[in-house]
This record gives structure tokens, sequence and C-alpha cells, in this order.
């Protein structure tokens, strides 16, 4: 069974501060994990992801997170907040050896305040 | 087509209607995936099919859920005697991978609001 926690539903920042969205995962086997971000109205696009190479992952947008086994957590960071950056973020999660479906967590809707 | 698209991307129905939602994929891609996202949640599982196959549908609610897949392309998401708590977003996504063990890209479409009044 796996499942993804993640910490705070909504986070703001100022413009230019640093992000940190914070997502923890329970996972039975070694997992793959997902950081996917979702404007109003679109569908989800991801942003990075872990797939048991390189602990530090850096995907688009700025954005990088770190695989830390010893704390299951896959926390999502970016230095300095750009406007456009406010969405919805929601961290995932899959089983190594199956790419058949990702459990999600709730999401942390981020706002960047000018 | 350049990415998923479905439709409608808007439907209202009473409750007891019957509705079909579409997923058109990209392109060649084998691996095709339901999801349902509640108001304020996180996208959940529905079901999956790898071509034509319907290989995964444990996250499907009720009966009155059911998806298909025919031609391995298309797929629509049936919702028999709608109920309000049916109300959601329901995602479809593909994927270029078709078998265990693949770390490829899920490919999201905007989704289908459902509003059961």
């Amino acid at each position: 069974a796996q499942s993804v926690t993640q910490l705070g539903s909504h986070v703001s920042v100022s413009e230019g501060a640093l992000v940190l969205l914070r997502c923890n995962y329970s996972s039975s086997v070694p997992p793959y994990l997902f950081w996917y971000v979702q404007y109003p109205n679109q569908g989800l696009q991801l942003l990075l992801k872990y797939t048991s190479a390189a602990t530090l992952v850096k995907g688009i947008n700025g954005f990088e997170a770190e695989f830390k086994k010893s704390e299951t957590s896959f926390h999502l960071t970016k230095p300095s907040a750009h406007m456009s950056d406010a969405a919805e973020y929601f961290c995932a999660v899959s089983e190594k050896g199956s790419a058949r479906q990702l459990t999600f967590g709730s999401g942390t809707q981020l706002t960047v305040l000018p | 087509g350049a990415g998923v698209s479905q439709s409608p991307r808007y439907k209202v129905a009473k409750r007891g209607q019957d509705v079909a939602l579409r997923c058109d994929p990209i392109s060649g891609h084998v691996s095709l995936f339901w999801y349902q996202q509640a108001l304020g949640q996180g996208p959940e599982f529905l079901t999956y099919f790898q071509n034509e196959a319907q290989l995964d549908k444990s996250g499907l609610p009720s009966d009155r859920f059911f998806a298909e897949r025919p031609e391995g392309s298309v797929s629509t998401l049936k919702i028999q005697r709608t109920q309000q708590e049916d109300s959601a977003v329901y995602l479809c996504a593909s994927s270029s991978l078709g078998r265990e063990g693949g770390t490829g890209e899920l490919f999201f479409g905007e989704g289908s609001r459902l509003t059961v009044l």
C-alpha cells in the first residue's frame, strides 16, 4: 500500500521568496515520486520525478525536489517565487515496478503575493 | 492530436441520468488512465487500460461506473444513474509505456467537470 501526505493545504509566499512545499510518503516497496502542477481549469503537468537515480531532482520552471529515504520525504522547492508559480501542486507516488497508477496527495495551493 | 483531449469539458446532469465522458489520448499511447478529482482533493485512480484491455478497475466506486476502450484508442467513461456524490472532475491520462516497471510520464487532459443536481 502506498500513500502521500502533503502538509499545508495552502501556502503563501512573497514574490522572490523561497518556495517550500512538503510531501511525505509511505510505500511498502521502493517508490517512484512525482510532483505535478495544476493551473485553474487545466489538467496536471509533470514538474519532476524521482525514479531511484539522483536523490536531488531538477524539474521545469526552476523547481527541484530532494528524495530523503530516512525521512520518507520528497519536498518541492524553488529559490525564488514568481507570480506565475501560483497554482495547485500535487505530490504523487507509484510503486517501483508498476507504472500502472499514481496515488496523489490532497494538494497544496500556492499563492504568490506581490 | 497534440495532447489528451476530453469532452465534454462541462456536464450538468440531473440525478438519475446516465452520462458518458470521452477521452482521446495522445496518438500511439498504449496506456490510458481515468482519475476522479473531487473538489479540493487530489485525483483518485479509477481504472487503467493497456491498449483495449482493462487491466485494473479497482478504483471504480460502484457498478454504476463503466469504462471501455474497444479499439485501444478512444476511451469512454460511463456513469449510470448519476448521484450527487458523483460530482467531480474526471481526468484522463495517457502514457506511451505499456509494460511493468516503466517510469514514463502521464499526460493529463483538462478534465470533464460533472455536476449532478
